[in-house]
């Protein structure tokens, strides 16, 4: 399979206790974005990456969140402190500069007891 | 980020045309218009895309009003498999998030 993968699928952890999911793009995708998606609602933005610069990041975006695409081509993104309102599917998508095409991967989903 | 407006559901019959309405009156010279559709348990996935002219692809057509105040994604022939939420996005050009809203959840009737 030649898509996004995202590692783990699920992901299940106690509040306070911090987690770290990640994304493997389609190869030679320059850019990669995470999204997360609550219950009922649509995907929301948070970071992208070109190659391995973290160009823009929005402010749902706390402290707590940090991501990282050391090589350029997969990326983490780690939550600290985990909060019950984390509790969401992550996505990550990649694309190609010239093309306006996200891909999209199956998400993480994460609960937080 | 302009708003887009769009039915919260939707139902059609199999093998039947759908069409999916989108406003976006605030919408800007710069703004492509993007569908994305998302299939339960699945990551959004794209569909097609325009900024002034119709435009055609295997999947669906996007008519686009002539000022970009609206557009409608034509599912030509619906198929159990077209059964997802259906996003309209406005992503100005150069900008590379999508803002997605809340979209129109289409259900298909065998």
């Amino acid at each position: 399979d030649t898509g996004v993968s995202q590692d783990p699928r699920h992901k299940i952890t106690k509040r306070g206790q911090n987690v770290t999911f990640r994304c493997d793009p389609i190869s030679e995708h320059n850019r990669l974005y995470w999204y997360r998606q609550t219950l009922g609602q649509g995907p929301e933005f948070l970071t992208y990456f070109q190659n391995e610069a973290q160009l823009e990041k929005s402010r749902l975006l706390s402290d707590r969140f940090s991501a990282e695409r050391p090589k350029g081509s997969f990326s983490t993104l780690e939550i600290q402190r985990t909060e019950q309102g984390d509790s969401a599917m992550y996505l990550c998508a990649s694309s190609l500069l010239s093309v306006n095409e996200q891909f999209f991967g199956p998400g993480t989903r994460l609960t937080v007891l | 980020d302009a708003k887009t407006t769009q039915p919260n559901s939707m139902e059609s019959n199999e093998e039947e045309p759908v069409h999916l309405p989108c406003n976006h009156s605030t919408i800007s010279g710069t703004d492509y218009i993007h569908w994305y559709r998302q299939l339960p348990s699945q990551g959004p996935e794209y569909v097609i895309h325009g900024l002034t002219s119709n435009v055609n692809n295997r999947m669906a057509s996007l008519a686009i009003a002539e000022d970009r105040k609206s557009s409608t994604l034509i599912l030509h022939r619906a198929t159990l498999r077209d059964a997802a939420v259906y996003y309209c996005i406005l992503r100005r050009e150069g900008a590379q998030k999508l803002v997605f809203g809340q979209g129109t959840r289409l259900t298909i009737n065998p």
